[in-house]
């Protein structure tokens, strides 16, 4: 049963700390997605991969974010340093071609105290 | 990134028909997905448009009309089970085909 990955699930960490939220897109897909939803935003597209190349990162906090594809088994999100606004679902979703669809993990809900 | 624009809510009665809105900035624009989720699950992929016109998948029907910049699901025989956040989402070829999604229309059927 060929699915998103997304470690970990939930994850409360104390502002100023680092955050690593992972993903391991459906082995073949060559496009990776990392959004943020919240109430007041929706999801928010904060980076995008194709074949592990960043192609869109315009709507990630450059300050604080990054996102990596060290392999195409894994991606990689990180806060550092994390504020509670960070506070959020992260989804990682992945895909191909020209994404008639994105498959999406159960997400990482983030809080930050 | 691609902007969409759809309604925050719509209520309607279990057997009914309800259709939900999207418009779109055309600037790169490529193809009009559209993505259903339950509270506190991820997005599922309902259907995709690339061409003008209907595409029908079950009790799911979606429309995209280019020259209006505009598309909509339909959804039939409404049944609880459909109460739900319907995203619109949109890929744009200035941005590498990067997938951006309208803030979603929550969906209530009531008995």
């Amino acid at each position: 049963d060929a699915r998103v990955t997304q470690t970990p699930r939930h994850k409360v960490t104390e502002m100023g700390q680092e955050v690593t939220m992972r993903c391991q897109p459906i082995l073949g897909h060559n496009t990776v997605f990392w959004y943020r939803q919240t109430m007041m935003q929706g999801l928010e597209l904060l980076a995008y991969f194709r074949n592990r190349a960043p192609l869109d990162d315009s709507g990630m906090p450059k300050d604080r974010f990054s996102a990596e594809m060290p392999d195409a088994t894994l991606a990689t999100l990180k806060i550092q340093p994390s504020e509670p606004r960070d506070s959020a679902v992260y989804f990682c979703a992945s895909g191909t071609g020209m994404n008639t669809e994105a498959f999406f993990g159960q997400g990482t809900r983030l809080t930050v105290v | 990134g691609q902007s969409l624009e759809q309604p925050s809510e719509v209520t309607a009665v279990e057997g009914a028909i309800v259709q939900i809105n999207c418009t779109y900035q055309t600037s790169g624009f490529y193809g009009l997905s559209w993505y259903q989720q339950h509270d506190g699950g991820a997005p599922t992929f309902l259907s995709y448009n690339a061409l003008d016109g209907l595409e029908e998948t079950g009790r799911f029907s979606s429309f995209l009309s280019r020259s209006d910049s505009y598309g909509y699901l339909l959804l039939q025989e409404l049944q609880m089970k459909d109460s739900a956040s319907y995203f619109c989402a949109g890929s744009n070829s200035n941005s590498g085909y990067a997938l951006n999604f309208g803030k979603g229309t929550s969906l209530l059927v009531t008995p």
